[in-house]
């Protein structure tokens, strides 16, 4: 089991760039998150997936974020234009379901936005 | 709106100690409590659970304690161990909220050799 597996590990960009953040969910998990950690707000939920379908994406701060999940096995967290208040470290995770399956976090993209 | 929060940010612990990281939370909906521990550079991994028909789970050297009525939880690791060293966050769910954690800010731990 490889694990939750997420891409970039880092990424720099300028201000106004168009952002993709991928993600591998564990395989036979159906649930799927993305999470922003920074030092104000903590870790906050962004988007939930349950079996591909978005749930709850009330966590997405603005209409420059954008995620999408087109098979169980892919999910993608765009940002355009990217601002420098979205640097943070974004992470995915999943879950076999349930509401006390823990999550799978990967290990994150720590994205900078000068 | 914190619902799950952790006021201690730090907390330095001498090897062999007991380390007891608290989290309270506002939400009487919630009923599973979980923590969970972040290495840098890694992503949180799962610690240990606590359901809300229990006040305590132990799980070798840690151990939640669950205080419903207080919304009190706390995380305790005897003994401590430099390994222990890491951000812990304390985390909530209910069964009415799928199942999407709310997570507090985080305890940096130290255990000093």
């Amino acid at each position: 089991d490889a694990g939750v597996i997420q891409s970039p590990r880092h990424e720099v960009t300028e201000m106004g760039q168009e952002v993709t953040l991928r993600c591998k969910p564990i395989s036979g998990h159906n649930s799927l998150f993305w999470y922003r950690q920074t030092m104000m707000r903590g870790l906050e939920l962004l988007i939930y997936f349950n079996n591909n379908v978005p749930i709850d994406d009330s966590g997405m701060p603005e209409d420059r974020f954008s995620a999408k999940m087109p098979n169980a096995s892919f999910s993608t967290l765009k940002i355009q234009p990217s601002e420098p208040r979205d640097s943070a470290v974004y992470f995915c995770a999943s879950s076999s379901g349930g509401y006390n399956s823990p999550l799978h976090f990967g290990n994150g993209t720590r994205l900078t936005v000068t | 709106d914190q619902q799950v929060k952790q006021n201690s940010p730090s907390l330095s612990v001498q090897e062999g100690r007991i380390s007891i990281l608290n989290c309270d939370y506002t939400n009487s909906m919630f009923d599973y409590f979980l923590w969970y521990k972040k290495y840098p550079a890694e992503g949180p991994t799962f610690l240990i659970s606590i359901s809300s028909i229990k006040d305590k789970n132990e799980d070798g050297r840690f151990t939640v304690f669950l205080n419903k009525s207080a919304k009190h939880l706390s995380l305790h690791i005897v003994p401590s161990q430099p390994g222990d060293s890491a951000v812990y966050f304390c985390a909530a769910t209910g069964n009415n909220a799928g199942n999407m954690l709310t997570f507090g800010g985080g305890t940096r731990l130290m255990v000093k050799p």
